[in-house]
């Protein structure tokens, strides 16, 4: 069993290029969420999802797009990423209304 | 934004000593979770709290949840090298949004 994935495990942009970080999970959750973590910041919810179709802003979602065309996927997109991009990025997944998140084994990203 | 606030923000002890965390926020939460995070993974739930003055014990570790549902926290009795590692806590509102501590780095010296 998977769990949560995520690919890729680091990536090194530059200003203004674009990418998308994947994450796929095989539980069958409803529920999906990406987390940026910083120093002394703990994690900060981007965008979540509660069903395939359906997303919503987080607390911090600017410079950021995700889609959630199938229950396994949810992708998120950096359109222009910028420095203050530079972060570690979590994927979590849970049922619908549980408490417990699994959390994928993150993204470290650069941006220089 | 809310904000939960984790003290102390590092510690480091001997193996054998105890230690309190503690997470505070000026919200009101229906449920709080406490997380362990190992370098290069993710967070790993270690438990979940929802009742106001609830208490939960996992072997060595009790977590505890204030009466008014803003607060918890997290007593380690007797530590091991094994738990070291980042401890976040994170509270929900409606079980859509989760909004995580600032974390608290543990060290427990062999």
């Amino acid at each position: 069993n998977a769990g949560v994935t995520q690919t890729p495990k680091f990536q090194v942009l530059k200003t203004g290029q674009s990418m998308t970080l994947q994450c796929a999970q095989d539980m069958n959750h409803e529920y999906m969420s990406w987390y940026r973590q910083d120093p002394g910041m703990g994690l900060r919810l981007i965008h979540y999802s509660v069903g395939a179709g359906i997303t919503d802003q987080g607390e911090v979602p600017n410079g950021y797009n995700v889609s959630r065309s199938t229950t396994e996927d949810f992708p998120l997109r950096l359109l222009s990423a910028a420095p203050s991009q530079t972060s570690v990025y979590f994927c979590a997944s849970s049922y619908a209304g549980a408490y417990e998140q699994y959390f994928g084994p993150g993204t470290r990203l650069t941006v220089t | 934004t809310q904000l939960l606030e984790q003290s102390p923000q590092f510690l480091s002890i001997q193996e054998g000593e105890n230690l309190t965390v503690y997470c505070n926020s000026s919200s009101v939460f229906s449920s709080l979770q406490w997380y362990r995070q190992e370098p290069g993974e993710g967070p790993v739930l270690l438990v979940t709290v929802v009742t106001g003055g609830e208490v939960k014990k996992l072997k060595r570790l009790t977590f505890q949840f204030g009466d008014a549902r803003k607060d918890s926290s997290l007593h380690i009795t007797a530590a091991q090298p094994g738990d070291t590692g980042l401890y976040l806590c994170a509270g929900a509102e409606d079980g859509n949004q989760f909004y995580f501590g600032t974390g608290t780095s543990l060290t427990v010296i062999p």
